[in-house]
């Protein structure tokens, strides 16, 4: 079956911009969870969601946002871009929320200039 | 703060020897712990994982062992393959924080022929 997908796979934004990242999970998977990895601080867990409601969070600042739809796709946002947000962005799906079975999308590499 | 630490940022292993990666964790509540591999480009892929109840567990080639009272758990790839080179995560989680991946910032195995 088909994998976790992420869009866009690479993106460059100015300081100040806002960013919306998508990312679809394996069918029949309703969690999905978001992690950041920077060269400094790795993988980081930003938040998950479940059936449509924000399950865990991180920490992060509340510039860092997500959602999910109905059919279980993400989107994760993150307003006024900074520099440091330069980083890999992961996205992981598992059946149940809570799940060590999280698969992970390539990611979207984001660059902030 | 890094609850899950890989001191060691990269290994060099001969092929047809014993590779093993090293892990720590601070936080006594984590009770699963996992190991993921990652190629460049690619998001992280499952490798295999242990649950605080057990010592060690074993898939193939792969074994992880978890010493609780040192806080230390390690992968052991034997025998060592060339298409093993890759970036290792150690990645801790507990139920009291609903199973949200800590993960170490990764080890770099090298296999060499």
């Amino acid at each position: 079956k088909a994998g976790v997908t992420q869009t866009p796979r690479y993106l460059i934004k100015t300081r100040g911009q806002q960013v919306t990242l998508s990312c679809s999970p394996i069918s029949g998977h309703r969690s999905v969870s978001w992690y950041q990895q920077t060269p400094g601080q790795g993988l980081q867990f930003l938040f998950e969601y479940f059936s449509e409601t924000q399950r865990n969070k991180g920490n992060f600042p509340g510039r860092f946002s997500g959602r999910q739809f109905s059919n279980s796709r993400s989107e994760m946002n993150v307003s006024t871009l900074e520099l440091g947000d330069s980083a890999l962005y992961l996205c992981a799906s598992s059946r149940q929320t809570g799940g060590n079975d999280q698969y992970f999308g390539p990611g979207t590499r984001l660059l902030v200039l | 703060d890094q609850q899950v630490k890989q001191n060691s940022p990269s290994l060099s292993v001969q092929e047809g020897r014993i590779s093993i990666l090293n892990c720590d964790y601070t936080n006594s509540m984590f009770d699963y712990f996992l190991w993921y591999k990652k190629y460049p480009a690619e998001g992280p892929t499952f490798l295999i994982s242990i649950s605080s109840i057990k010592d060690k567990n074993e898939d193939g080639r792969f074994t992880v062992f978890l010493n609780k009272s040192a806080k230390h758990l390690s992968l052991h790839i034997v025998p060592s393959q060339p298409g093993d080179s890759a970036v290792y995560f150690c990645a801790a989680s507990a139920r009291n924080s609903g199973y949200a991946l800590n993960f170490g910032k990764g080890t770099s195995l090298l296999v060499t022929p």
